[in-house]
């Protein structure tokens, strides 16, 4: 089945350790997104792809990176300058990025500080 | 900051009734709008998206668009238990924006039996 992968779905981290989650979509989209979820509030994107090998800062990029080195692939790190990790990473995709195109959601990653 | 307004709610109706959830967002170049449904602890789900003013009906859904006062509303008719969930308006800010998505902070419906 077509669909996007996101694993693993809890995922804990130290303090000073780097995590990275895995996003996969075998839907031949060409756009992907990171967006993070706290408890009660809307999602606010983290970073976004529109092509392979390109992407852009979201609104909360600070403490956050990403590669964009296959279609199909947008793995997240979430490294050590992030002080308030705990959240729910949900990563998306969509055929295009012009605005008639809807993004479809994995499952979600949640993270927590050990 | 371009944002995209939701009464956060609970908004709680009797099944069979018809809920009415709504959108303000602050961006007239807004092109095209969605709504997700969130069940709790899950990721949202698509369920209407609507580009031109007036009404758009699937299913026991509809959504309404009014560009010029800004405003997008989802209609759920015949409410349902199964219904009771967070729904998310967000607004896409077009192919040089990313297309990226802004989300309102959601409605939490509850249809009671």
């Amino acid at each position: 089945d077509g669909g996007i992968t996101q694993s693993p779905k809890y995922l804990f981290r130290k303090e000073g350790q780097n995590v990275t989650l895995s996003c996969e979509q075998n839907l031949n989209h060409d756009a992907m997104y990171w967006y993070r979820q706290d408890p009660g509030q809307g999602l606010r994107l983290i970073y976004y792809s529109q092509i392979v090998n390109d992407f852009q800062k979201g609104d909360i990029a600070e403490g956050y990176s990403v590669s964009r080195e296959k279609k199909e692939s947008f793995p997240l790190t979430v490294t050590s300058a992030q002080k308030n990790p705990t959240a729910f990473y949900l990563c998306a995709s969509s055929m295009r990025t012009d605005h008639n195109q809807p993004q479809h959601f994995g499952d979600g990653t949640r993270l927590s500080i050990l | 900051q371009k944002e995209v307004e939701q009464n956060s709610g609970p908004l709680s109706v009797p099944e069979g009734a018809i809920a009415s959830l709504n959108c303000t967002y602050s961006d007239r170049g807004s092109q095209s709008f969605f709504w997700y449904r969130q069940y709790s602890g899950k990721s949202p789900e698509l369920i209407m998206f609507i580009y031109s003013n007036g009404d758009k009906e699937d299913g026991r859904f509809t959504a309404q668009l009014n560009k010029a006062s800004q405003y997008v509303s989802l209609l759920i008719r015949d409410s349902q238990p199964s219904d009771s969930a967070t729904y998310l308006c967000a607004v896409n800010q077009g192919y040089n924006q990313g297309g990226k998505l802004i989300f309102g902070q959601g409605t939490e419906l509850s249809v009671k039996p």
